[in-house]
């Protein structure tokens, strides 16, 4: 099992449908991010929550909406998504922010998502 | 605004020779470098990283990388390439108080 996992692994949705992305960290780690990865271009930062509070929303549009009801869990809520939205959503997780910000990130496995 | 540009987005090579992967950022005072690796499937995991100290760092599966203040350069080298080093390859940095960018990444092929 790995230390953080992503369900689901592929997501195919409509553009007027709501959706969730779940992840679950094993680590007892207190800090954990959302990227979004798209084709050819790089890693995007979406939301930072620590000690689940959330500390960095990166100009994310609102259609994309973080939960985070404790450590271990990190959601991202969807609704209302356009097809440029498909991308792979990246969970990580780190110790703390200043673990985080030495690059010692945990990432999932992503939740592959296809928006028609 | 700090970036990362990671020249080659592809590069094939045939196994056990050796390879580099190549990173450039803009300049900056006091930046934190990093290497990560995806293989098919997964997510990214941790290879390398510079904070300070020694200019040639050691990671995990013999990869090792060079700070090169002078040329603002991270390039990640293997003297000896397996199949199983197939993956992508994402180099990142961060400068003091900033956020983890992160290039657009360099597939790695390596072939029989």
């Amino acid at each position: 099992e790995t230390g953080v996992t992503q369900t689901p692994r592929h997501l195919v949705m409509g553009m007027t449908n709501k959706k969730s992305l779940k992840c679950e960290q094993h680590l007892g780690h207190n800090a954990m991010y959302w990227y979004k990865q798209s084709a050819k271009k790089p890693l995007e930062l979406m939301f930072v929550y620590n000690f689940k509070e959330q500390t960095e929303n990166n100009s994310v549009p609102s259609r994309f909406s973080p939960e985070c009801p404790n450590s271990s869990h990190l959601f991202l809520h969807l609704h209302t998504l356009q097809p440029e939205d498909s991308a792979l959503y990246l969970c990580a997780s780190s110790q703390d922010l200043t673990s985080g910000m030495s690059g010692e990130l945990f990432f999932g496995e992503g939740s592959r998502l296809t928006v028609l | 605004a700090q970036s990362v540009t990671q020249l080659d987005s592809q590069v094939p090579v045939f196994e056990e020779a050796p390879v580099e992967l190549r990173c450039n950022y803009s300049s900056s005072v006091s930046v934190y470098l990093f290497w990560y690796v995806q293989y098919p499937n997964q997510g990214l995991q941790l290879l390398l990283k510079y904070l300070s100290g020694s200019t040639l760092v050691k990671g995990i599966n013999g990869f090792e990388a060079e700070f090169n203040k002078s040329q603002t350069s991270f390039h990640l080298r293997k003297p000896s390439v397996h199949i199983s080093d197939t993956a992508e390859y994402f180099c990142a940095v961060r400068r003091q108080g900033g956020k983890l960018i992160f290039g657009q990444g360099t597939e790695l092929s390596v072939k029989p």
